[in-house]
């Protein structure tokens, strides 16, 4: 059983707007903090924030308050992550990762990633 | 915020040496939640070390992590074929957590 499972791959066109899902199994759900973190094509890691999927609480960067939100569906233990006025900046690989029982925890795994390509 | 800066950007070694990869914070960082990850192409990142110096489930001993307040270090002591990858330092300590800008471990 695969921890965490993404959606697949995504082509958008500037100003959409992209909702990726991350599906956890083979543990308590609501346990465990879950991150989301992208990485640009050839570019290093860039977290977005988190969700407690106990109570929906998100703390997200500044950079992507007001463009993203982050919601879960507890009955299919499933996190999502909406990116909305897509640039071409936004072409990356979106990784969903779990992370500790508390917040001071750090990100112990990831998913397989989901590729969006923002383009014309 | 706080910035992660990691050197060097590249490091050419061979089968068998030792690595050291640093990782430089802007500001302190609390009880040194310090993680290091590595990845390979095409794959998502692998957790190493955690807490600075405490390795992950299933990271061979090789690997070794230090450091406290704004300077931590991982070492690879005899690098393995598998090692050669790019390694990223992490600070979940403070919001926004940040990632260092990556080293890789090339063969030379």
């Amino acid at each position: 059983q695969v921890p965490l499972v993404q959606s697949g791959p995504e082509v958008t066109k500037p100003g959409a707007s992209v909702k990726i899902s991350c599906k956890a199994s083979g543990y308590h759900f609501n346990a465990y903090y879950i991150h989301w973190v992208r990485q640009a094509p050839g570019q290093g890691l860039e977290w977005i924030g988190w969700i407690n999927p106990n109570n929906g609480g998100t703390n997200l960067a500044q950079k992507f308050q007001g463009r993203v939100t982050m919601t879960r569906d507890m009955s299919i233990s499933t996190t999502y992550m909406e990116l909305t006025r897509l640039t071409s900046d936004d072409t990356a690989v979106y990784y969903c990762a779990k992370g500790g029982a508390v917040v001071r925890e750090c990100i112990v795994l990831w998913g397989q990633g989901a590729l969006v390509t923002v383009s014309s | 915020e706080i910035v992660l800066t990691q050197s060097p950007g590249t490091l050419s070694l061979s089968p068998g040496e030792r690595a050291t990869l640093s990782c430089r914070a802007s500001q302190s960082i609390n009880n040194n939640y310090l993680a290091w990850f590595q990845q390979k192409p095409g794959q998502p990142p692998r957790l190493l070390m955690y807490g600075a110096s405490t390795r992950a489930s299933g990271i061979p001993d090789r690997f070794s992590g230090s450091g406290s307040g704004t300077d931590f270090t991982l070492a690879i002591s005899g690098l393995e074929p598998e090692d050669f990858a790019v390694y990223y330092c992490h600070q979940y300590g403070s919001s926004p957590q940040t990632f260092g800008q990556g080293t890789k471990v090339e063969i030379k």
